[in-house]
């Protein structure tokens, strides 16, 4: 089945430093990926469309300049999150399409605590 | 702009019974998808289900069916004979008909089970 790679599964950072979050669509090309941030107990909120070759689309309210993002090839989108602070600390899922059939597939997180 | 409700934070079921899980949504397009997502602790995001609004016909997967009500703009989760591994957060989520893709989260029901 189609899979999506995300690493790191964790990561602590200090304070005002940057940490990037891979994301890769292992068996299939993906032109959009999405950006999802989730607060403990709480669901999944989209933070962007990334689109391969071309800017991400954000949601109201993400800042663009903390959250980059790359989409840069067909299999891989990053997400840095710049001068990172402590209420950046959250969990980040990336998503793709494979294809009509597959639905949404998800990556395994990346829990991001920042000290 | 659409939203998705979960109505029951949380639920409990004892082990063999069956449990059914709530969630409505409001769209103003007649063309969408619908989705049962399953998030267990290890925070995978797991399809359950999926349905298509042109689809008259309930949805089904194994133990998992869903009751539509397209009128209502209901979309009910049914777990049949309820086991241990399907102690996990549940989303319920939409997807437009147009070209964004973007999944709509519900904000989720903890569903325990007992044994």
């Amino acid at each position: 089945g189609a899979v999506v790679s995300q690493h790191p599964s964790r990561v602590i950072c200090k304070s005002g430093t940057s940490v990037k979050i891979e994301c890769r669509s292992l068996d299939f090309q993906a032109t959009t990926m999405f950006w999802y941030r989730q607060f403990p107990k709480q669901s999944l909120m989209l933070m962007a469309t990334s689109n391969e070759g071309s800017k991400a689309t954000y949601e109201q309210g993400v800042e663009k300049d903390k959250f980059l993002i790359n989409h840069a090839s067909l299999t891989l989108s990053t997400l840095t999150v710049t001068s990172a602070h402590p209420e950046d600390s959250s969990f980040y899922i990336c998503s793709a399409v494979p294809g009509s059939l597959y639905g949404y597939t998800f990556g395994s997180g990346t829990r991001l605590t920042v000290v | 702009a659409q939203t998705v409700t979960q109505s029951q934070p949380e639920m409990s079921v004892q082990e063999a019974e069956t449990v059914t899980l709530s969630c409505t949504y409001d769209t103003s397009e007649s063309d969408y998808y619908l989705f049962w997502y399953k998030q267990p602790p290890s925070r995978q995001m797991i399809l359950v289900i999926r349905q298509e609004a042109y689809k008259q016909q309930n949805a089904t997967e194994n133990r998992f069916s869903v009751n539509f009500q397209k009128a209502a703009k209901s979309f009910s989760l049914k777990i049949s004979d309820s086991q241990l591994g399907d102690a996990a957060m549940y989303f319920c989520a939409y997807e437009g008909g147009g070209a964004t893709n973007k999944l709509i989260f519900g904000t989720g029901t903890l569903l325990a089970v007992q044994p």
